[in-house]
C-alpha cells in the first residue's frame, strides 16, 4: 500500500498568519492517464470530513481561496494564507491513484 | 443537494456482525460509487472499500477481505456495509462517502455511524 506521510502532525498557528502542511507519498501519484489524484480534506471537531482540494490544486466549490494546494510526484503541500478561527481541525491528505486509497495520519491545526 | 444519511449508532458484542445503511438523495444513486471509510476514536481515516451501485461490483481493502460485504438496494437509493466477526478494535465511526467520478476522490460524506464493540 502507498504510505502517505504528513508533517507536522500538530500545527499551532496565530490567527491571520499562514500555515503549511506537507504530505509525501511512498510512490509517485501520477496515474497512467497523466492525472495526479491527491486530495486534501478538513475535519472540524465533531464533524464529518469535508473535501477542500482534489487533483493536487483544484479547490472545491465554497472553499475559501485562502486554501491552496500544490506539488507533484510524491511531494505535496496544503497552504492556508491567513488562518482564521474556523480553520481549526484536522487536515488529511489522501491518494486516489493506487489501490487501495490511503490517507495521511492527519495534521491538527490549532490556534496559539 | 447531495445528502448521505446513515443509520444510527450500534452496540455489538465481540463475534457479532453489524450492518450500516447509507441513504442517498439529491443525485442519481447509480451514477456514483459509494465508499466506506472508518475512524477509530481520536484516530485517522481508514478506507475500507467501494461499491458501484449500478453493477454491484465491489472492491475491498485487503485488511477487511472476508469480513466486509458492501451491497445496495437501488429501489430505495441505499447502500449497506456489513462487517462480521467484530472485535474491540472495530469500534469506530463508519462513514459512507460518494466517489467523485474521474477524480480519484470522495466529494460528499455521510454523518457517520458509531459502532461500539463491547462485551
Amino acid at each position: 500500500d502507498v504510505v502517505m506521510t504528513q508533517s507536522p502532525l500538530s500545527l499551532p498557528v496565530t490567527l491571520g498568519q499562514p500555515a503549511s502542511i506537507s504530505c509525501r507519498s511512498s510512490q509517485s501519484l501520477v496515474y497512467s492517464d497523466g492525472n495526479t489524484y491527491l486530495n486534501w480534506f478538513q475535519q472540524r471537531p465533531g464533524q464529518s470530513p469535508r473535501r477542500l482540494i482534489y487533483k493536487v490544486s483544484n479547490r472545491d466549490s465554497g472553499v475559501p481561496d485562502r486554501f491552496s494546494g500544490s506539488g507533484s510526484g510524491t511531494d505535496f503541500t496544503l497552504k492556508i494564507s491567513r488562518v482564521e478561527a474556523e480553520d481549526v481541525g484536522v487536515y488529511y491528505c489522501m491518494q486516489g491513484t493506487h489501490w487501495p486509497w490511503t490517507f495521511g495520519q492527519g495534521t491538527k491545526v490549532e490556534i496559539k | 443537494q447531495v445528502q448521505l444519511v446513515q443509520s444510527g449508532a450500534e452496540v455489538k458484542k465481540p463475534g457479532a456482525s453489524v450492518k450500516v445503511s447509507c441513504k442517498a438523495s439529491g443525485y442519481t444513486f447509480t451514477s456514483y460509487d459509494i465508499n466506506w471509510v472508518r475512524q477509530a476514536t481520536g484516530q485517522g481515516l481508514e478506507w475500507m472499500g467501494w461499491m458501484n451501485p449500478n453493477s454491484g461490483n465491489t472492491g475491498y481493502a485487503q485488511k477487511f477481505q472476508g469480513r466486509v460485504t458492501m451491497t445496495r438496494n437501488t429501489s430505495i437509493s441505499t447502500a449497506y456495509m456489513e462487517l462480521s466477526s467484530l472485535r474491540s478494535e472495530d469500534t469506530a465511526v463508519y462513514y459512507c462517502a460518494r466517489g467523485d467520478v474521474g477524480s480519484g476522490s470522495i466529494d460528499y460524506w455521510g454523518q457517520g455511524t458509531l459502532v461500539t464493540v463491547s462485551s
